[in-house]
């Protein structure tokens, strides 16, 4: 079936260090949207990309939406004691109202 | 703003019990979620609503059942608890459709101890 693959897992960066998550569909997605989870809350959404080859800028995070619309990936510049949480992509299933969600990465900053 | 609630944020039951966990939003919106969140396997779709009495199954729905009677009170029902049941789970919601109205708001989360 339709599946999402997000790495890594974890991340662990020092304070001021950049970070990477990734995505990979395994079919054609219409757009990927990304959500970010603080520790002890909700995911809460953060953009979506619609287009093939988009990026997106939202301050120190930069998104990008490959151009066969296959994978996604979130980078943020010098990371901030905020920016700790986990980060989830997501894209619509083609036959439904579902998301398929990535597992999640998770950005721990060195203490 | 929109506004998805759940009615505990910490919930304690033994097995074998009937769970009831509710999620209620204000945004007069059509699609409604329960997902439960477990370490390294991210949110695993249980059930959704498209409509009033209307569900499907999501990737998970064993041991698992949801009432939809009004647009805005979306119940997932644990028929008999067990302790694999122990999980997050959260609620919900978008406006309907897809393309850009497919955004997703959460509820804050019910923490289910099943012991």
């Amino acid at each position: 079936g339709q599946q999402v693959m997000q790495i890594p897992q974890y991340q662990h960066v020092q304070e001021g260090e950049d970070f990477t998550t990734y995505c990979n569909s395994s079919t054609t997605l219409s757009n990927i949207q990304w959500y970010k989870q603080r520790p002890g809350g909700h995911p809460v959404f953060l953009i979506q990309l619609v287009k093939s080859g988009e990026v997106k800028k939202q301050k120190r995070l930069t998104f990008q939406f490959g151009e066969a619309k296959k994978n996604s990936s979130l980078h943020i510049t010098a990371t901030q004691t905020t920016d700790v949480g986990t980060y989830f992509c997501a894209g619509p299933l083609q036959s439904n109202y579902q998301l398929i969600w990535g597992a999640g990465t998770k950005l721990i900053i060195k203490p | 703003d929109v506004k998805v609630t759940q009615s505990s944020r910490y919930l304690v039951k033994r097995t074998g019990e009937k769970v009831f966990l509710e999620c209620v939003q204000d945004m007069d919106h059509e699609n409604m979620f329960w997902y439960r969140q477990d370490p390294g396997l991210g949110l695993r779709l249980i059930y959704f609503s498209y409509d009033v009495k209307m569900k499907e199954k999501g990737d998970i729905p064993e041991g698992y059942s949801v009432s939809r009677e009004k647009k805005e009170r979306f119940s997932l029902i644990l028929e008999s608890a067990s302790t694999n049941q122990t999980s997050m789970y959260l609620c919900a919601s978008n406006e309907g459709g897809q393309g850009l109205l497919d955004t997703q708001y959460f509820g804050p989360g019910t923490r289910l101890t099943v012991l």
